[in-house]
């Protein structure tokens, strides 16, 4: 079974330094993985995904994600917030089921003190 | 090409009553996923639908829950006899028939059970 844990519950940091929102994942096969973005009262966007190509990913709004397959981990940076990335971040893999549905993390909130 | 699409954005009902929530995917998806997030939780996936065809329902509560797909028009989850417990976001995503990697979500509906 796939699974994904979110190290941090909620992570704050101020304006122009880096981000680093942890995750870790389970599965019994090469994963697809991604991260979700969610603002307050939004929907949910997609900021990158991991389908076994390069393991460096580069997403939308400087976000980019590192897999690691020894440390099973798919941690999502930015190099500088912007107050604009405050919002819930979800990382998430795919099942393995047909039909692939998602299967969440917990989600981090993100927190940019001006 | 607009976005995934869910109607109403808000829904309130009172205890028994039924809530019908509408999701229109992306123009030229076939795949129709339904998610719900409950207060202080992360999604969680209830049921994925292609056309006339429900694939996977293993989210899905037993009981008051049922969702559709038509031919024609957008896909529906109905909720009976709603209690306080159902109060949640249902989110809607949709992904293309070639391609079952990204998802891509609509707004969602709140729904607020009184």
């Amino acid at each position: 079974a796939q699974s994904v844990t979110q190290l941090d519950s909620h992570v704050s940091v101020s304006e122009g330094t880096p981000v680093l929102l942890r995750c870790n994942y389970s599965s019994s096969y090469s994963p697809s993985l991604f991260w979700y973005v969610q603002h307050p009262n939004k929907g949910l966007q997609l900021l990158l995904k991991y389908t076994s190509a390069a393991t460096l990913v580069k997403g939308i709004n400087g976000f980019e994600a590192e897999f690691k397959k020894s440390e099973t981990s798919f941690h999502l940076t930015k190099p500088s917030a912007h107050m604009s990335d405050a919002a819930e971040y979800f990382c998430v893999v795919r099942g393995s089921n047909q039909g692939g549905k998602l299967i969440f993390g917990q989600g981090t909130e993100l927190s940019v003190k001006p | 090409n607009a976005g995934v699409m869910q109607n109403p954005r808000h829904l309130v009902r009172r205890r028994g009553q039924e809530a019908r929530l509408r999701c229109s995917p992306m123009k030229g998806h076939s795949h129709v996923y339904w998610y719900r997030q409950l207060p202080e939780e992360g999604l969680k996936f209830m049921v994925y639908l292609q056309k006339e065809n429900i694939i996977d329902e293993s989210g899905m509560p037993k009981e008051r829950f049922s969702a559709e797909f038509p031919k024609e028009g957008p896909s529906i989850l109905r909720i009976q006899q709603v209690v306080r417990g159902d109060s949640a976001a249902y989110f809607c995503a949709s992904s293309p028939p070639v391609s079952q990697e990204t998802q891509y979500f609509g707004p969602g509906t709140r729904l607020l059970v009184l």
